[in-house]
């Protein structure tokens, strides 16, 4: 079965910690993407890859880092920086450009106490 | 319209209703309109991609018209189902402090009561 996979569904960590959200495709699409989503808010984009070994920052990525070592793996990391972590984050992919579809992972729900 | 903008934010219809809802968004240098389907508990899913001026596209009884001229584009539901139930995304690309990225509305949360 092609897709993208989260994981976890739910992480609870404490403030101050480092965490790193999942995310791996099996579609073959060159182009990942990292999105926050917050009440009230429309989806907001962290971090994009359109290539292994490459990325561009989003809207929000201040307290975010990511890695794209592998065309399937897109790993984003909430470092203590990030102010308000507590957010659901959703992972896309597409095959690249922006007149393609994206499609999405289950997502995370991140809490920080 | 500097920002993808949707309404109403939210709607509640009878099963068997037809209904609509718009998304705005800023005309110039249009590229390309997405539209989403994310129902409760799910990953959101694209329902149609729309890139040309006066283009209309169907599945099922969903329908999408688009107008890039005057920056909009219609979401129709054809005989509602409570299956419909979900919150309907639209997202164009914008180029915004030098990198390009999708910009995505608020939604539209639509229920269908049965």
């Amino acid at each position: 079965d092609g897709g993208i996979t989260q994981s976890p569904k739910y992480l609870f960590r404490k403030e101050g910690q480092n965490v790193t959200l999942s995310c791996e495709q099996n579609l073959n699409h060159d182009a990942m993407y990292w999105y926050r989503q917050d009440p009230g808010q429309g989806l907001r984009l962290i971090y994009y890859s359109q290539i292994v070994n490459d990325f561009q920052k989003g809207d929000i990525a201040e307290g975010y880092s990511v890695s794209r070592e592998k065309k399937e793996s897109f790993p984003l990391t909430v470092t203590s920086a990030q102010k308000n972590p507590t957010a659901f984050y959703l992972c896309a992919s597409s095959k690249g450009g922006w007149a393609y579809e994206q499609y999405f992972g289950p997502g995370t729900r991140l809490t920080v106490t | 319209i500097l920002n993808v903008e949707q309404s109403p934010q939210s709607l509640h219809v009878q099963e068997g209703d037809s209904t609509n809802f718009t998304c705005s968004f800023p005309s110039s240098n249009f590229y390309a309109l997405h539209w989403y389907r994310w129902e409760t508990a799910k990953s959101p899913k694209a329902l149609f991609v729309m890139t040309l001026n006066g283009d209309e596209k169907k599945k099922g009884r969903i329908s999408a018209t688009l107008n890039t001229k005057e920056g909009y584009s219609y979401l129709y539901i054809k005989g509602s189902q409570p299956e419909d139930s979900a919150t309907y995304l639209c997202a164009v690309p914008r180029t915004q402090g030098g990198s390009e990225k999708l910009v995505f509305g608020k939604g539209t949360k639509l229920t269908v009561n049965p």
